[in-house]
């Protein structure tokens, strides 16, 4: 069992719906980040959270440390939002060492 | 947010050839960079922790001496591939680590790295 999973794997979406991808772990974490890499390859850092909810734009990032479990949501899903959305941890102390989930793939249509 | 630059974005190489990536941040000073690697449809690999001033500590399973790591000073680690093959083929991507802003990391565009 991967200590990061992610759900869905796959997500396929009409313009304007509201989506919810999910991340649990199953170690301590510090800080957990939600990044999103374009079809280009290049991975841009959306949220960095360690408690409670993070807000920007049309994305929502949430977090439950009890549960170890994250969410992020994107509202008024446009198709520019299509993208693999990743979820990584960092483990305990000051070490930035991240571990990654297997991404979920999105893909938003007209 | 803060900017990591990689150069090249994509590179073809010979087979047996040496190939340098630089990882640079371009506005502040990152003390920690990570190299990662990355195969289609998969997630990224952690290679190798650069920190400045010091030996880089390589992830099980990659060979030092095949890919090089130098983090010469607070903005710049290169990563260089030698005797490259072309298994070496792949996505490498670096990130720098931001301390000032809780350890928060910043990700280069990536390099496409193709051996023929």
């Amino acid at each position: 069992k991967n200590e990061v999973e992610q759900s869905p794997q796959n997500l396929t979406a009409q313009e304007g719906e509201f989506i919810t991808i999910n991340c649990s772990y199953s170690v301590g974490i510090s800080a957990l980040h939600w990044l999103q890499q374009h079809p280009g390859g290049g991975i841009v850092s959306l949220f960095m959270l360690s408690s409670g909810k993070k807000k920007h734009g049309r994305l929502i990032a949430t977090i439950n440390i009890q549960e170890k479990h994250s969410s992020l949501h994107i509202t008024a899903s446009h198709p520019r939002d299509s993208a693999v959305y990743i979820c990584a941890v960092r483990s305990g102390g000051t070490a930035s060492k991240l571990t990654f989930g297997t991404g979920t793939r999105l893909q938003v249509t007209l | 947010g803060a900017v990591v630059s990689q150069h090249p974005s994509w590179v073809i190489c010979k087979s047996g050839t040496s190939v340098k990536i630089e990882c640079r941040s371009l506005d502040f000073q990152a003390t920690t960079m990570f190299w990662y690697r990355q195969f289609p449809k998969q997630s990224l690999m952690l290679m190798a922790t650069s920190n400045e001033g010091s030996k880089a500590t390589y992830e099980q399973g990659v060979e030092k001496d095949k890919f090089l790591i130098n983090h010469a000073s607070l903005t710049l680690s290169t990563l260089t591939v030698t005797s490259a093959h072309p298994e070496d083929s792949s996505f490498y991507i670096c990130s720098a680590d931001q301390r000032v802003r809780g350890n928060e990391q910043f990700f280069g565009p990536g390099t496409r790295l193709t051996v023929l």
